[in-house]
């Protein structure tokens, strides 16, 4: 069975704060991605990358970066927080990019910026 | 328009009965369409997917899709409290179905009550 795992359930951080959110997939998936979910406004793709190093923007990057160093780890920086940053954020790994391979998602982090 | 609209709800059914969650979508060259699940405190999970048009069956579930109406809609017989989740439509934005360009509708919250 497919695992995805993000670090944090809950995190507070400061605004202006950098923060890192960090997950990793153990079934050596090429695809990864980063959402956030939002009441209203439904899940909307922040980053995606489909190999290590390599990396494409999705539908709302702005104030945002991500990392892909290793194979299994996708990560997701935010520079300098900012409260309208507050919501839940969602990894996602996909072996393919057809529309038949499956994301598998984490469990999500909840993040407030105070 | 949006891309894709989706009743958010939420819905409440006795356990036993027929459900139908619905989205509509606004571009005819649409080919692939998808559901996702999200339980409370979960990540989304792939439930079914469709290619063009017609009926797909698993088990209780069955996806419509009326390509005619830009029309999809899921199913649920017998439905059960296990079933109680938020259903998500999802849609590829490009031709060839790749999943790094999914939509998600903005979800429906169903409850099965006992």
């Amino acid at each position: 069975d497919v695992k995805v795992t993000q670090s944090s359930r809950y995190l507070v951080k400061r605004t202006g704060e950098k923060v890192f959110l960090e997950c990793v997939q153990d079934m050596d998936h090429e695809n990864m991605f980063w959402y956030r979910q939002d009441p209203g406004l439904g899940l909307r793709l922040i980053y995606f990358s489909y190999d290590v190093k390599m990396k494409e923007k999705g539908d709302i990057p702005e104030g945002y970066s991500v990392s892909r160093e290793k194979k299994e780890r996708f990560s997701l920086i935010l520079e300098s927080a900012s409260t309208n940053q507050t919501s839940m954020y969602l990894c996602a790994s996909s072996a393919g990019t057809g529309f038949d391979s499956p994301l598998h998602f984490g469990n999500g982090t909840r993040l407030t910026v105070t | 328009q949006k891309e894709v609209e989706q009743d958010p709800g939420p819905l409440s059914v006795p356990e036993g009965a027929i459900v139908s969650l619905n989205c509509t979508y606004s571009n005819s060259a649409f080919q692939y369409f998808m559901w996702y699940r999200q339980y409370s405190r979960k990540g989304p999970e792939l439930l079914m997917y469709t290619y063009s048009s017609g009926n797909k069956e698993d088990g209780r579930f069955t996806a419509q899709v009326d390509k005619s109406s830009k029309y999809i809609s899921l199913f649920i017989r017998d439905s059960q409290p296990s079933d109680s989740a938020t259903y998500l439509c999802a849609i590829p934005l490009n031709s060839g179905g790749s999943n790094y360009k999914l939509t998600f509708g903005k979800g429906t919250l169903l409850t099965v009550n006992p």
